[in-house]
């Protein structure tokens, strides 16, 4: 079965502009996460969407936001992007529970100049 | 503050030796405990889990260990190989609306 699939996989923005994030879950799956990973911080949690409500949210500013389709298709936005947004983007997609049954994506690398 | 801690970023070991990665933990609530390996440019891949009823975990060459008394995790890798070098993530999850956490990473490295 095909896994999670992010779009795009590479982007350059320069400061001050908004970027749209795309992921597509596994088939099946209705819950979609997001992380953040920089140099030093690990994976980071942004946010959770499940059946298209999200249903957790870390400890980002508002400047990050989600939302999930009745396709269970994941967009994330960031707006006002700053220099210290420059992170690969990683989604997984899991059936709703964690006991090991999250998938990644290759995820977005993000790039702000 | 972190509720998953992995003090090693990096740990070199030698080709068919055991490979030991630590991981400590705050929350005594936690249900499942989660190991992700990962390579660059690739999202982290699944590797091995443990639930919190449970102190021990095997499969292949990988081993999880659990001890709840001190709120400690590790990850066995016997034998190590050379194609085990990668960053590992241990996670954790509790709770029916929680979201696995994750530790900051140690990098692997298995030298022939």
């Amino acid at each position: 079965k095909a896994g999670v699939t992010q779009t795009p996989r590479y982007l350059i923005k320069t400061r001050g502009q908004q970027v749209t994030l795309s992921c597509s879950p596994i088939s099946g799956h209705r819950s979609v996460s997001w992380y953040q990973q920089t140099p030093g911080q690990g994976l980071q949690f942004l946010f959770e969407y499940f059946s298209e409500t999200q249903r957790n949210k870390g400890n980002f500013p508002g400047r990050f936001s989600g939302r999930q389709f009745s396709n269970s298709r994941s967009e994330m936005n960031v707006s006002t992007l700053e220099l210290g947004d420059s992170a690969l983007y990683l989604c997984a997609s899991s059936l709703g529970g964690g006991e090991g049954g999250y998938t990644f994506g290759s995820g977005t690398r993000l790039t702000v100049v | 503050d972190q509720q998953v801690k992995q003090n090693s970023p990096s740990l070199s070991v030698q080709e068919g030796r055991i490979s030991i990665l630590n991981c400590d933990y705050t929350n005594s609530m936690f249900d499942y405990f989660l190991w992700y390996k990962k390579y660059p440019a690739e999202g982290p891949t699944f590797l091995i889990s443990i639930s919190s009823i449970k102190d021990k975990n095997e499969d292949g060459r990988f081993t999880v260990f659990l001890n709840k008394s001190a709120k400690h995790l590790s990850l066995h890798i016997v034998p190590s190989q050379p194609g085990d070098s990668a960053v590992y993530f241990c996670a954790v999850y509790g709770g029916r609306y929680s979201t696995l956490t994750f530790g900051k990473g140690t990098m692997l490295l298995v030298s022939p």
